[in-house]
């Protein structure tokens, strides 16, 4: 079954520090993988997904089919990253469902 | 925000209630879904539709039911069988699977709360 791992529950830093949000993923081939993230009082929304290389907020995510890892990274964190992010993955072949990690909460602090 | 809306915010139900959350979207998707988000877990699948009138269970169906009779409505029916209730449930669509998923985009929320 798929499977994404989010190892950490709470992720703390200081603003300006580094961040790195860990996701694992079971195999399966090369799948798509995103990034949710649901800020304070506000709906869960996507971040971004691997297929777009993009980077958002100054996050970026790198698929490293070897380790089987989709990591969230930003090298400054600003306060207002303070939230919760859900790693995700499709759930079986073909067809639009997300099976998601059990998230990671950030706090950046000043 | 906007485009896909829940209702209520809050809920309260007394144990052995059937009790529907509402959820509308305007966006046009095929695509509808009910999650559940309880702390530590993530979120977990209880339905999904791909199209209307058409509707297949998720992970945690028991205890749940649903509907789609129109492509905007895919209310939820959490009934008197569902041991473990007191939940926060996300509603959420999305187009139609063309080769990659799509962005699923998500409703506000409602909190169900058994007295």
């Amino acid at each position: 079954a798929q499977r994404v791992t989010q190892p950490e529950k709470l992720l703390s830093v200081f603003k300006g520090a580094p961040v790195e949000l860990k996701c694992n993923y079971s195999y399966s081939g090369s799948p798509e993988l995103f990034w949710y993230v649901q800020y304070s009082r506000q709906r869960l929304q996507l971040l971004l997904r691997h297929i777009s290389r993009e980077s958002i907020k100054g996050f970026t995510a790198d698929l490293n089919k070897g380790e089987t890892s989709f990591h969230l990274k930003k090298p400054f964190a600003q306060e207002e990253d303070s939230a919760m992010y859900y790693c995700a993955r499709p759930k079986g072949k073909g067809g639009n469902k997300l099976v998601f990690g059990a998230g990671t909460i950030l706090r950046v602090k000043s | 925000d906007g485009g896909i809306t829940q209702s209520p915010k809050y809920l309260f139900r007394k144990e052995g209630q059937n009790v529907t959350l509402s959820c509308e979207q305007n966006l046009n998707h095929d695509a509808m879904y009910w999650y559940r988000q309880d702390p530590g877990q993530g979120l977990r699948l209880i339905y999904y539709s791909q199209i209307v009138n058409d509707f297949q269970k998720g992970d945690i169906a028991e205890g749940y039911s649903v509907s789609r009779e129109k492509k905007e409505s895919f209310p939820l029916t959490v009934t008197s069988a569902q041991k473990n209730p007191t939940a926060f449930y996300l509603c959420a669509s999305s187009s139609s699977y063309r080769g990659r998923p799509d962005t699923q985009y998500f409703g506000p929320g409602t909190r169900l709360t058994v007295l």
